[in-house]
């Protein structure tokens, strides 16, 4: 099946060492997403890629960058984690021109220690 | 900043008690309006995309309206069983083709 799949799905990592969150997918969509969910609020739009383009949010903190290689293949990097990036981090997948909505990969949990 | 609000934040309800709550978004520069459901440790599922001011949809015991004038949506759940506990995400596309989401009902049904 067609799917957006994100690895892993419990990362623990330690304060300030960097750590890589990885998603891909098999539905060729052109538009790839990464949203930051923590405890009680809405996701957060970190960044998203059309096709090649990069869009950074402009509240996205400079610790927090992206990949994307490939169509499939979209990473985040956090090049020093704190406390306060302990989140949920979910990848959403769509294509432009038509009004279907997101695909989300399952998320990965992040914990810093 | 553009604000897409859910209410209620939360909500107890026993198992076949019917329940509705509120998607309220801009009027303006609307292309769709989706809806999804979240189960804890799970991907967010779509539920409906609706487009067109007025549009009902239904799948199942889950229905939702759409009014783009007024920029409001309702989700309506009836006879409500335990299966349906989850977090219920609008999100808000423009034509720019900008996503926003609501910040989230979360639905507890008690057997």
């Amino acid at each position: 099946d067609a799917m957006v799949i994100q690895n892993p799905r419990y990362q623990v990592t330690q304060f300030g060492k960097p750590v890589t969150l990885s998603c891909s997918q098999t539905l060729n969509h052109n538009v790839m997403y990464w949203y930051q969910q923590k405890s009680s609020q809405a996701p957060k739009l970190l960044f998203h890629y059309y096709d090649k383009d990069f869009n950074n949010e402009a509240d996205t903190p400079d610790n927090f960058q992206s990949r994307r290689p490939n169509t499939s293949f979209c990473f985040l990097d956090i090049r020093s984690p704190g406390l306060g990036d302990a989140a949920m981090y979910l990848c959403a997948t769509a294509r432009t021109g038509v009004r279907d909505g997101y695909t989300f990969g399952s998320g990965t949990r992040l914990t810093v220690v | 900043i553009l604000n897409v609000e859910q209410s209620p934040q939360s909500l107890h309800v026993q198992e076949g008690d019917s329940t509705n709550f509120t998607c309220s978004f801009p009027s303006s520069n609307f292309y769709a309006l989706h809806w999804y459901r979240w189960e804890t440790a799970k991907s967010p599922e779509a539920l409906f995309v609706m487009t067109l001011n007025g549009d009902e949809k239904k799948k199942g015991r889950i229905s939702a309206t759409l009014n783009t004038k007024e920029g409001y949506s309702y989700l309506y759940i009836k006879g409500s069983q335990p299966e349906d506990s989850a977090t219920y995400l609008c999100a808000f596309r423009n034509t720019g083709n900008q996503f926003y989401f609501g910040t989230g009902t979360s639905l507890t049904v008690i057997p």
